[in-house]
């Protein structure tokens, strides 16, 4: 079955460096998206994207995130200049349209020391 | 600004029983989801509700929604150790890709 994959599992950096996360979509899905979850807390929407361009944004995706998919299949999460409030679970999620269900990764953690 | 609230947050209940998770949405949604994370693990997505009076049901889970009301339901039905999980509601904004979640109900069930 179809899934979406995500590398790395984990990823530790300092504070200030620039963490590139990727995402694999499932194949024949059009919608992208980034999710963040701090540890204990709430899933929280970061980006959407569709059509290689964003097509929403969360008051969280400020000017240290950016997407891309830059060769059809990967679709990358980029944070320039981490804060240590930045750790946390990312998930991406693709759909087939945005009217069904969302396909979760299965998470990269990421921890700014 | 969309807010969406879930209660209870934290549910205790004994296997066999049935009980009812409530999510309630502050402004007009055209999709409601409903997820299940297991601890460390990733969301998985159980129903997806795009119309007023839409119900769904998987095994004894069952989803509905009231656009009126703003109001979506998640009932569990003779309760089973493996549905311990937690539960997420999350609401999309008409017309747009931005989906808000709800802070989640534990749920966690005794043999």
């Amino acid at each position: 079955e179809p899934e979406v994959t995500q590398t790395p599992s984990h990823q530790v950096t300092q504070m200030g460096q620039e963490v590139i996360l990727r995402c694999v979509p499932i194949s024949n899905h059009l919608y992208f998206y980034w999710y963040r979850q701090i540890l204990g807390q709430k899933v929280e929407f970061l980006v959407s994207f569709y059509n290689n361009e964003i097509s929403e944004k969360s008051e969280i995706f400020d000017d240290q995130f950016s997407v891309e998919r830059p060769d059809g299949s990967n679709f990358t999460l980029k944070i320039r200049s981490t804060k240590l409030e930045d750790s946390a679970m990312y998930f991406c999620a693709s759909s087939v349209v945005e009217e069904v269900e969302q396909f979760f990764g299965p998470g990269t953690r990421l921890t700014v020391l | 600004e969309l807010k969406v609230e879930q209660n209870p947050l934290f549910l205790s209940m004994q296997e066999g029983k049935n009980y009812t998770i409530y999510c309630n949405y502050s402004t007009t949604s055209d999709r409601l989801y409903w997820y299940r994370q297991d601890p460390g693990k990733s969301l998985e997505s159980l129903f997806v509700l795009l119309s007023n009076g839409a119900v769904k049901q998987e095994g004894r889970l069952m989803a509905s929604l009231d656009t009126k009301a703003r109001l979506s339901t998640l009932h569990i039905t003779a309760a089973v150790h493996d549905l311990s999980a937690t539960y997420f509601c999350a609401v999309a904004l008409n017309r747009d890709d931005k989906i808000i979640f709800g802070k989640g109900t534990r749920l966690h069930i005794l043999p």
